[in-house]
């Protein structure tokens, strides 16, 4: 059973770079799927970030592209997740999902993290 | 890409049956055959409960049934349970390597 967790800074300040790592665990970041990043603001909806296939070839979010990076580090079996120019309106729980390849679904989610963008 | 349309609530009593629609558009969820259901309980990640508009991952109720008409999805809740009150997304491929969710619906059992 494949496993996921988010680690990283909760608190980042406006203007500067969210960064965030999932560390996968009963599976390997090689195995053959997508590793996905999403992201709800307190109170509201999810929204697709982006995501890493096993190749390192990524596809991101048309609304936040030009300013997000996903990156995979197979040695630790983790993938990451940057995020530049954050605002208030970044401020969200951000969770990290398995993307089955060819059937567009996410089966494993980490727990998420709360990430909040304030000076 | 703008976030598909469900519900903001929807409500029911034990036993009963109820449905969330989610609708997109000719792009998104009337092109694919890949839209996907999540449950989310509060302060919990979200769970899949149907993908690939009508299938079921293992150990998930089969009260939970997904179906698709054109633009739009749904998700039935069949014999309605306490436990089954929660938040539910759906989520749909929108082409070009992307995916968009749905606005989410409050399930309230009364």
């Amino acid at each position: 059973q494949v496993q996921l967790q988010e680690s990283g800074p909760g608190l980042v300040k406006p203007s500067q770079t969210l960064s965030l790592t999932c560390t996968v665990s009963g599976g390997s970041v090689s195995s053959g799927y997508y590793w996905s990043w999403i992201r709800q603001p307190a109170g509201k909806g999810l929204e697709w970030i982006g995501r890493i296939y096993t190749s390192g070839s990524t596809n991101y979010n048309p609304s936040l592209k030009s300013r997000v990076t996903i990156s995979l580090d197979t040695s630790k079996n983790q993938f990451s997740l940057k995020l530049t120019s954050v605002t208030a309106a970044d401020t969200a729980v951000y969770y990290c999902a398995r993307d089955r390849v060819g059937a567009s679904y996410f089966d494993s989610w980490g727990q998420g993290t709360l990430v909040t963008v304030s000076s | 890409q703008s976030a598909l349309t469900q519900p903001a609530s929807v409500s029911g009593s034990p036993g009963q049956s109820i449905t969330i629609s989610c609708t997109g558009t000719s792009s998104d969820v009337g092109n694919y055959y890949l839209v996907s259901w999540y449950q989310q309980h509060p302060g919990k990640a979200p769970k899949l409960m149907i993908y690939e508009v009508t299938k079921r991952p293992s150990g998930v109720s089969n009260r939970f049934s997904g179906s698709k008409s054109g633009n739009t999805a749904s998700l039935t809740i069949s014999g309605l349970q306490a436990e089954d009150e929660a938040d539910y997304y759906c989520c749909s491929y929108a082409g070009s390597y992307t995916y968009v969710f749905g606005t989410g619906t409050k399930v309230t059992v009364l």
